[in-house]
C-alpha cells in the first residue's frame, strides 16, 4: 500500500518539546521529508532524511527514523508560538517519477 | 529570487464554467506537480509532468486538464466536469536531473483557493 499516516492534532505549551509521528508502509522509500504549512500558504520544506540514516539533527529539529518499524518522527525543541502550523511527512519511493506520498498532516497548536 | 508563483490567489467559478489556474517557476526544474488540498486532509496528486510536452494523471485527475508547453509553466484547468472543485490547489516543482534528497525535494507555490459562486 501507499499510505502515510500521521496523528491529526498535537497541543503543547511554549518552551516544551513537540514530537510529531508518522508511519509509512513502503520499505523501498529512499528519502523522507518533513514540510510545514502555515495558514493559507504553501508547504515549506523543513528537513529530510535518507532512508539509510537513523537520525538527523538541524538546529531545533531532530528527525528519527526506525526503518524496521517504518516509523518517522520530528522533534521540535523549545517549541515557539511561531511553530504553530500543519506538519506533513512525505516519502519518496525508489521509482524514478519524483512523486511524493504525503500524510494527512498534523496540526500543531502551541499554547503560550 | 527563484521560486514558484501561483495566480490568482483566490478564484471563483460559476456553474458550467472552466477556470484555469496558473503556475510558473524560475527554478529551472524539469518536473512539476498539481495537488488538491481539502480541509483536514493531506495533499492529493492531480497531474504531474516530468518533462516538457509530457504529463501523467495522478490519483484524482477526473475533471481536470493540464498542459506543459514550456518548462516554466504548468497551468491547470478545472473543467465543468469537476463537480466539487472547491479546494486549495497547490503547485510544486522538483529537480529531476541531480540526485539527492535535497535536490529532489519538491518546492511549493503559495496556492490558489477556488470557490463556487
Amino acid at each position: 500500500g501507499e499510505d502515510v499516516e500521521q496523528s491529526l492534532f498535537l497541543s503543547v505549551r511554549e518552551g516544551d518539546s513537540s514530537v510529531i509521528n508518522c508511519t509509512y508502509t513502503d520499505s523501498s522509500s529512499t528519502y523522507l521529508y518533513w514540510y510545514k504549512q502555515e495558514p493559507g500558504a504553501g508547504l515549506q520544506l523543513l528537513t529530510y532524511i535518507f532512508s539509510n540514516m537513523d537520525m538527523k539533527q538541524d538546529q531545533r529539529l531532530t528527525v528519527l527514523l526506525n526503518k524496521k518499524d517504518k516509523h518517522l518522527s520530528l522533534r521540535i525543541a523549545d517549541t515557539q508560538t511561531g511553530d504553530s502550523a500543519i506538519y506533513f511527512c512525505a516519502e519518496k519511493k525508489s521509482s524514478n517519477t519524483g512523486k511524493l506520498i504525503f500524510g494527512q498532516g498534523t496540526t500543531l497548536q502551541v499554547k503560550p | 529570487d527563484g521560486g514558484i508563483t501561483q495566480s490568482p490567489k483566490y478564484l471563483f467559478r460559476k456553474e458550467g464554467q472552466n477556470v484555469t489556474l496558473s503556475c510558473e517557476q524560475n527554478l529551472n526544474h524539469d518536473a512539476m506537480y498539481w495537488y488538491r488540498q481539502d480541509p483536514g486532509q493531506g495533499l492529493r496528486l492531480i497531474y504531474y509532468s516530468q518533462i516538457v510536452n509530457d504529463f501523467q494523471k495522478g490519483d484524482i485527475a477526473e475533471g481536470y486538464s493540464v498542459s506543459r508547453e514550456k518548462k516554466e509553466s504548468f497551468p491547470l484547468t478545472v473543467t465543468s466536469a469537476q463537480k466539487n472543485p472547491t479546494a486549495f490547489y497547490l503547485c510544486a516543482s522538483s529537480n529531476r536531473k541531480t540526485p539527492g534528497a535535497a535536490q529532489e525535494a519538491q518546492h511549493f507555490g503559495d496556492g490558489t483557493r477556488l470557490s463556487i459562486l
